[in-house]
This record gives C-alpha cells, sequence and structure tokens, in this order.
C-alpha cells in the first residue's frame, strides 16, 4: 500500500526541540523528492522544507531556516524533521508529502500526502 | 517570493451549483500550478496540476484555467462531497513552494 506516515508530534514547551518522522512504504522511496508542510490552527498550508531524492540539496522557509533541520535515511524509507529551538508559532500539524515524479522525474507538486503529526509548542 | 492569493475566501453554494474559485500569482509562474482539496481530518488531495491536467481519479467536474499569474478552478456542478478548502499552490519560482490562503466552499 502506497503511504507516509508520520509520528514523533506532541506537547513541548517554547525552546524545546522535536523529531519528527515520515515512513514511507509501497513506492522506491530512494527515488521521492520530500517535503515537510505545516498548517497552523486556523491557517492555510505552508511549505517548510525540502530535501533531495539522495539528500544532495535541502532548502527551508524563511520561517524555520535555521531551526529546523530535514533530513532522510532511504534505507529505512524514512523522513524525518529535527526541530529545535521551538516556539509557540511552530504549534501546527505536520505533514511530509512527496512531489509527483515518472520516467521524466520529480514535478514540483504533491500527490501523496500523510495524514499529519500534531505539533503544540506550549508552557 | 511568489505570493498567491485566492478569491473569495468563502464561498456559499448549493449542491448542483457551479463554483468559480480563484488564484492570482504575484508574478508569472507560466502554467505551474497545482490545486488541492483539503478536508478536516483528511491529508489534501491534488485536484489539478500544470494549471489545468486533473490528477488521476479526479472528476471531470473539477477543471483548472489559466496561465501567468491568474488561475481559475470550476466545479461545474458541485456535489456534497466537494465541501473543503481548495488551495493553489505555485511551483514556477522555487523555493520556496507557496500557498494561496484558501478558498472554503461551503453549504
Amino acid at each position: 500500500q502506497v503511504q507516509l506516515v508520520e509520528s514523533g508530534g506532541g506537547l513541548v514547551r517554547p525552546g524545546g526541540s522535536l523529531r519528527l518522522s515520515c515512513a514511507a512504504s509501497g513506492f522506491a522511496f530512494d527515488h521521492s523528492y520530500m517535503s515537510w508542510i505545516r498548517q497552523a490552527p486556523g491557517k492555510g498550508l505552508e511549505w517548510i522544507s525540502y530535501i533531495s531524492s539522495l539528500s544532495s540539496s535541502t532548502y527551508y522557509a524563511d520561517s524555520v531556516k535555521g531551526r529546523f533541520t530535514i533530513s532522510r535515511d532511504n534505507t529505512k524509507n524514512s523522513l524525518y524533521l529535527q526541530m529545535d529551538s521551538l516556539r509557540a508559532e511552530d504549534t501546527a500539524m505536520y505533514y511530509c508529502a512527496q512531489y509527483y515524479y515518472d520516467s521524466s522525474g520529480p514535478q514540483w507538486y504533491f500527490d501523496l500526502w500523510g495524514r499529519g503529526t500534531q505539533v503544540v509548542v506550549s508552557s | 517570493e511568489t505570493v498567491m492569493t485566492q478569491s473569495p475566501g468563502t464561498l456559499s453554494v448549493s449542491p448542483g451549483e457551479r463554483a468559480t474559485l480563484s488564484c492570482r500569482a504575484s508574478q508569472s509562474v507560466r502554467n505551474n500550478l497545482a490545486w488541492y482539496q483539503h478536508k478536516p481530518g483528511q491529508p489534501p488531495r491534488l485536484l489539478i496540476f500544470g494549471a489545468s491536467t486533473r490528477a488521476t481519479g479526479i472528476p471531470a467536474r473539477f477543471s483548472g484555467s489559466g496561465s501567468g499569474t491568474e488561475f481559475t478552478l470550476t466545479i461545474s456542478s458541485l456535489q456534497s462531497d466537494d465541501f473543503a478548502v481548495y488551495y493553489c499552490q505555485q511551483y514556477g519560482d522555487w523555493p520556496p513552494f507557496t500557498f494561496g490562503p484558501g478558498t472554503k466552499v461551503d453549504l
């Protein structure tokens, strides 16, 4: 079954850290380009980070640059997001998502999403 | 950064009616525009990519048009399952990938 399953969310105090995981199954994860996208309560979707298939390229939104680190382990079919120096405004549902790809390579829209993991930053 | 805007913020329609949602980019993204449907408690679902191509399994009542800076998602005859929030996303100028603020389609 083709799916992404996030885990690792929870309640954390401001300034704390959390590591999110995303387990992929049913497809060739080592060919996939991936991102993390979040949705704060009552807000829209916000792209926050990207990683290429072999981890050669990573990008971040300005809102998380220097605090969050995206990584992957293709041997474990897993994507990660290390979140440090967390702030109240990081409270959100965090989704991992795969960019569509075919024989011509990746296309930069998201065709597979996980169900998300909730992160709450509060004292 | 390419800023995306959507209008209206909320669209109130009845089943069977036509719904027209707009998305605007602050600069040209050519046809690099996707639309997603998002329902509470579910992940977003890809509807349209390349501004006008329906994703696999998406009903024909969903159609997309536009290029450059102006885009439209049309739902020709709204079904009860279509009440949701709809987001556009540009991928013509990245990083960052940017989404519009969404249009809520409700009853």
